[in-house]
């Protein structure tokens, strides 16, 4: 079983407030990103790390911001929810050799 | 433009039955073809990872096949279960970098009934 987690699992959130999921991962991988997914659609990636220090948005367009300051954690942080912010947050994380990429069990987030 | 198509969107069949979901991908320079199984509200968990090298790779009763010249994946569930019921998707990787990047297919919705 993959050592990478997720919290909350689910979040109902009112408009305007900030909120940050977490994501962490024991593997040592350089590696990180989250996606946001809605229900039937593919994974979209917003943002990935290749490290501490390092940050990059990703092809979907995102509000979120993220920081890397330790390997293995990788938070993402909302400033100001709103409700076309509902949707699933998936964290993964592989290594540098581009091997098997495991994910999180998912951050189910309603912004009311 | 990268792209990862897969095929059917949706399948439904009946339990112990066989089923073949595909994948066609414009991904270049490819690195590895990952496939990956979500149940509703989880995270995908990786089934097989074939890199160009390798045509056919098993797990269990998911067999994976890959043909790097025509840009085709393959994944051939056997026996089906109740279980089975969830979203394949097909993921490339490609090597553009020195760290690469990952493409995802919107998924294969497969409903396994009794």
């Amino acid at each position: 079983e993959a050592d990478i987690y997720q919290t909350p699992r689910y979040l109902v959130i009112g408009t305007g407030k900030k909120i940050t999921l977490e994501c962490s991962q024991t593997m040592g991988h350089d590696k990180m990103y989250w996606y946001q997914q809605d229900p039937g659609m593919e994974l979209h990636l917003i943002h990935y790390s290749y490290g501490v220090n390092s940050t990059e948005k990703g092809d979907l367009s995102s509000e979120s911001t993220v920081s890397r300051i330790r390997t293995e954690h990788f938070p993402l942080t909302l400033e100001s929810a709103r409700p076309s912010h509902t949707s699933q947050y998936l964290c993964a994380s592989d290594d540098i050799k581009g091997g098997e990429a495991f994910f999180g069990q998912g951050t189910r987030l309603t912004v009311v | 433009k990268n792209q990862v198509e897969q095929s059917p969107q949706s399948l439904i069949i009946l339990e112990g039955k066989n089923c073949t979901l595909q994948c066609n991908y414009t991904v270049s320079p490819f690195s590895n073809l990952r496939w990956y199984k979500q149940d509703t509200g989880r995270g995908p968990v990786s089934l097989t990872i074939m890199t160009f090298s390798e045509n056919t790779k098993s797990n269990g009763r998911y067999t994976a096949t890959l043909d790097a010249d025509t840009k085709q994946s393959s994944l051939h569930i056997t026996a089906s279960q109740l279980s089975d019921s969830a979203s394949y998707i097909c993921v490339v990787s490609d090597r553009g970098s020195t760290l690469g990047r990952l493409y995802f297919g919107r998924g294969t919705q497969l409903t396994v009934w009794p």
